[in-house]
């Protein structure tokens, strides 16, 4: 079982490059995040989506963009890298609300 | 607004010693509560979870939970701790309208001796 599948694994930028953090589920879910991970700090919601062509800001949204023109993809933008978006990305999918999320394996992504 | 604490962000237990890892939640309506464990440079695996119904929940690898509707918590325990267990636990808290959105806490690293 794929589950949630996360790429690249590890990706070092320099400041103002853009990239695009991959995510894909498998399960058929309609419910997709992108959360970052910054130590001591838990982890913070960027943006979300509840099914294909849906999506909304979340917690620290700013220096990032989401589509979802699939029910399976979620991928997550930066442009303008910048060295505060240094951190650990975690993509996550949930078949209905108020259920347990499954997380992808995370990127870490460094911005120099 | 919805917020979560985990006042302990590092805790030290020898090998065999039980554990009780701390959280403190706060939300209007009944809590939808987690616990996920994240082994280094893995993604976070659900250990527990509450709904509803009998407040002491069971998880996987010996875990367990209890919901304290009066103090506002949910603190994981585990009897007896094994090396296995050293990670970074996570509590977290959803039930937020129609999003499915979690609310995490800090995180609590914890570190086993032999």
């Amino acid at each position: 079982n794929a589950g949630v599948t996360q790429t690249p694994k590890f990706r070092i930028l320099k400041i103002g490059q853009s990239m695009t953090l991959q995510c894909t589920q498998d399960m058929n879910h309609n419910y997709m995040y992108w959360y970052r991970q910054d130590p001591g700090m838990g982890l913070k919601l960027i943006y979300y989506s509840v099914g294909a062509g849906i999506t909304d800001k979340g917690e620290v949204p700013n220096g990032y963009n989401v589509s979802r023109s699939t029910t399976e993809d979620f991928p997550l933008r930066l442009e303008l890298a910048a060295p505060s978006q240094t951190s650990v990305y975690f993509c996550a999918s949930t078949p209905r609300v108020n259920t347990e999320a499954f997380f992808g394996q995370g990127t870490r992504l460094t911005v120099v | 607004a919805q917020s979560v604490t985990q006042p302990d962000i590092h805790i030290t237990v020898s090998e065999g010693a039980s554990l009780e890892l701390r959280c403190n939640y706060s939300y209007g309506a009944t809590p939808y509560l987690f616990w996920y464990v994240q082994s280094p440079g893995q993604g976070l695996q659900l250990l527990l979870k509450y709904f509803s119904g009998d407040t002491l929940v069971q998880g996987i690898k010996g875990f367990e939970a209890e919901f304290k509707r009066s103090q506002s918590s949910f603190n994981l325990r585990k009897p007896s701790v094994h090396w296995s267990d050293a990670a970074e636990y996570f509590c977290a808290v959803g039930g937020s309208g129609n999003t499915g959105k979690l609310i995490f806490g800090q995180g609590t690293t914890l570190q086993v001796k032999p």
